[in-house]
């Protein structure tokens, strides 16, 4: 049974760099069969998908959020992690990493997230 | 502003039904499966219905889900008290590139 856990600082200074790592256990981020995504939710807020990440190292990012956003995987830890530049109070959030099972027919795109992290709130404050 | 639309809040007594709508575009909805998630209070999300209506391993037949053109909707029946929790739905956005997410449906089962 895969599993998923967030790790990084839970304070975070305005103008500097959020950085997040997911461990995955219980099933490889090496495998070909999925992608692998930040979803973040804001205090009382819904959710937002961040970007997402392939074995590979392709990726694919939020326009919203590109120009701040790198996502890397490091297949030898099974972990993938995710670095937001920049942040100011608006990025204070909880953040989660998930699995994502794409799946393409033709024209029709399909993902889901399954399972999900327990989730870590990142604030942005000085 | 969400790229989907749902309602904030839904209630229903227990053992009743309750629907909870999603429209989108046909970008999204339209053209694309939508998936629902089930956030229980101070928990992550946990996947609850994918491809428009199938149910994951373990999740209760009492949750079904629909599809027309460009809105889904998410059916509870049989409603218990824990089942008071956020739903969102989910889709792929062509013109975005990525995946958009409904707003979020408190439900209050009364």
């Amino acid at each position: 049974q895969v599993q998923l856990q967030e790790s990084g600082p839970g304070l975070v200074k305005p103008s500097e760099t959020l950085s997040l790592t997911c461990t995955v256990s219980g099933g490889s981020v090496s495998s070909g069969s999925y992608y692998w995504s930040w979803i973040r939710q804001p205090p009382g807020k819904g959710l937002e998908w961040i970007g997402y990440i392939y074995y590979s190292g392709s990726t694919n990012y939020n326009p919203s959020l590109k120009s701040r956003v790198t996502i890397s995987v490091d297949t030898s830890k099974n972990q993938f992690s995710l670095k937001l530049s920049s942040v100011t109070a608006a990025d204070t959030a909880v953040y989660y990493c998930a699995r994502d099972i794409t799946m393409v027919q033709g024209v029709i795109i399909n993902n889901w997230f399954d399972p999900w992290g327990q989730g870590t709130l990142v604030t942005v404050s000085s | 502003q969400s790229v989907l639309t749902q309602p904030p809040s839904v209630s229903e007594a227990p053992r009743q039904r309750v629907t909870i709508s999603c429209s989108g575009s046909s970008s999204n909805i339209g053209n694309n499966a939508v998936n629902w998630y089930q956030q229980l209070p101070g928990k992550a999300p946990k996947l609850l219905i994918y491809y428009d209506d199938l149910l994951p391993s373990g999740v209760s037949d009492r949750f079904s889900g629909s599809k027309s053109g460009t809105s889904a909707s998410l059916a509870i029946s049989g409603l218990q008290s824990e089942d008071e929790a956020d739903y969102y739905c989910a889709a792929w956005d062509d013109r975005l590139n990525g995946v958009v997410f409904g707003g979020g449906t408190k439900l209050t089962v009364l």
